[in-house]
């Protein structure tokens, strides 16, 4: 596997479902984030761990929730989801030096739609 | 807030052609700017990136501006291929770590 990949890329769920997204960066970056794209609206950004460190949370509901147990791997762990979070779910990495911002590194996204 | 602001939404241009993409952002205090292409159905593919204190970027038949003072960045793709058509997105970092986008050009290229 190489770059950026998630899984996984299509998921459909109820209301009530509990399920959760992966991703996995093969950069060796230090930092990873997760965004989302719907439809007729600019990328949002969710979610920014750096070093493992939750630093951004870009005032996102609780039903959402994100994991990075280490620097390869970001989760975000969706319950009782809204039919308006369909979306395409983007996670990204980037390599932080803390004196310049990097270029970051998209997966191709999860498509999640909440019936 | 960041609001970052491409124009146009959309651009259908015939094969060939050299064409400009336009983006504006309303917060100068940036750090970078990124382009990025994206295929139907499928994630971001970055283009280029041009660090605050660059003026330009070129790789292949792309070239991006970033005039920081004004807010704005341009993206020059020169002798224009059908395997251009893509949604192209501008992207800037400001203060928090993420990336504030736009909404995209949306452009086909006519073979």
């Amino acid at each position: 596997e190489t770059g950026v990949t998630q899984t996984p890329r299509h998921l459909v769920m109820g209301m009530t479902n509990k399920k959760s997204l992966k991703c996995e960066q093969h950069l060796g970056h230090n930092a990873m984030y997760w965004y989302k794209q719907s439809a007729k609206k600019p990328l949002e950004l969710m979610f920014v761990y750096n070093f493992k460190e939750q630093t951004e949370n870009n005032s996102v509901p609780s039903r959402f929730s994100p994991e990075c147990p280490n620097s390869s791997h970001l989760f975000l762990h969706l319950h009782t989801l809204q039919p308006e979070d369909s979306a395409l779910y983007l996670c990204a990495s980037s390599q932080e030096t803390g004196f310049y911002y990097n270029e970051q590194f998209f997966g191709p996204g999860t498509r999640l739609t909440v019936l | 807030k960041q609001e970052v602001t491409q124009i146009p939404a959309a651009l259908s241009v015939p094969e060939g052609e050299n064409l400009v993409l336009n983006c504006s952002f309303t917060d100068s205090a940036i750090y970078n700017l990124q382009w990025f292409r994206q295929d139907p159905g499928k994630g971001l593919t970055s283009l280029l990136l041009i660090q605050s204190s660059q003026r330009e970027q070129t790789s292949g038949r792309l070239n991006a501006s970033l005039d920081k003072s004004s807010g704005r960045s341009t993206l020059y793709i020169a002798a224009s291929q059908p395997g251009d058509s893509a949604t192209y997105l501008c992207a800037v970092t400001g203060g928090a770590d993420g990336l504030t986008f736009g909404k995209g050009t949306h452009l086909i290229i006519q073979p």
